[in-house]
C-alpha cells in the first residue's frame, strides 16, 4: 500500500464549478500537508500548505485535513480556465521538505 | 531568468549510456533535491544535499549518483542508463530553518533510454 493516495483523474469540470480534489494517507506521523499545482510541462509549485487538522483558506481555494480519517481535500470555488493543471499533495511528519510524500496527482481541467 | 535551471531539457540516450542531468539555482537556498516522476508514482526523491560538503539518498538512489559542485550547482548521474530510469526528473531548492518552507522546482528533464 502506498503512503500517499491520490485519484489521476482524470477530472473535467466546466468554467465556474466547485472543484474537489482529495487524498488518503497511511502514515500517522504525517503533520504538514501541502498542495502544490504543476502545468504542462512545469515544475510544481507550492499552493497551500497546512499544518495538522484544520481547514486553511486562500481566495478561491481552501484545504482542509482530517487527521482522524487520513483524509485531505483541496476546494477550488469558481474554477478558472487557468486552473487547469495537475494537483499534487504532499505530506510529511517534519517540516523538512526530503521527508515530503506526494501523491500520484489529479489532472484537472476546466472547460469555458 | 528561471530562478531554477535545469539543463538539458529533453534528452535520448541508449541503455548503458552514462548520462548526467544538471542543476543550477540562483535562490541562495542551501537545500537541493533531485525527484523523478513517474506516472502513477507521483514525485519520488532520490537524493537530496543540505550543503556542498552533504550528500543523502532518497527513497530511489539505486543505479543514480550525485555531486554538488557548489552551493548554487548539483549534479545527478546515471551510471549505466537503463529504460526503467525513462521519466520526468525535476531538479528542487528550498531554505532550511526547522520549519516547512517551499520546494522551488525546475522545469524537469524529460530522460528517454532506449
Amino acid at each position: 500500500q502506498k503512503e500517499v493516495e491520490q485519484d489521476p483523474g482524470p477530472l473535467s469540470v466546466p468554467e465556474g464549478a466547485i472543484v474537489s480534489l482529495n487524498c488518503t494517507y497511511s502514515n500517522s506521523a504525517f503533520q504538514y500537508f501541502m498542495w502544490y499545482r504543476q502545468y504542462s510541462r512545469k515544475g510544481p509549485e507550492l499552493l497551500m500548505y497546512t499544518y495538522s487538522s484544520g481547514n486553511k483558506e486562500d481566495g478561491r481555494f481552501t484545504a482542509q485535513v482530517d487527521k482522524s480519517s487520513k483524509y485531505i481535500s483541496l476546494f477550488i470555488r469558481d474554477s478558472q480556465p487557468s486552473d487547469s493543471a495537475t494537483y499534487l499533495c504532499a505530506m510529511s511528519p517534519t517540516p523538512n521538505n526530503n521527508d515530503m510524500r506526494f501523491g500520484a496527482g489529479t489532472r484537472l481541467t476546466v472547460k469555458p | 531568468d528561471a530562478d531554477v535551471t535545469q539543463t538539458p531539457r529533453n534528452r535520448i540516450t541508449k541503455t548503458g549510456k552514462r548520462i548526467m542531468l544538471e542543476c543550477s539555482q540562483t535562490k541562495g537556498h542551501d537545500r537541493m533535491y533531485w525527484y523523478r516522476q513517474d506516472p502513477g508514482l507521483g514525485l519520488r526523491l532520490i537524493y537530496y544535499s543540505f550543503d556542498v560538503k552533504d550528500i543523502n539518498k532518497g527513497e530511489i538512489s539505486d543505479g543514480y549518483s550525485v555531486s554538488r559542485q557548489a552551493q548554487a550547482k548539483f549534479s545527478l548521474s546515471l551510471e549505466s542508463a537503463i529504460p526503467n530510469q525513462t521519466a520526468l526528473y525535476f531538479c528542487a531548492t528550498s531554505n532550511g530553518g526547522g520549519r516547512v518552507t517551499e520546494a522551488f522546482f525546475g522545469q524537469g528533464t524529460r530522460l528517454t533510454v532506449v
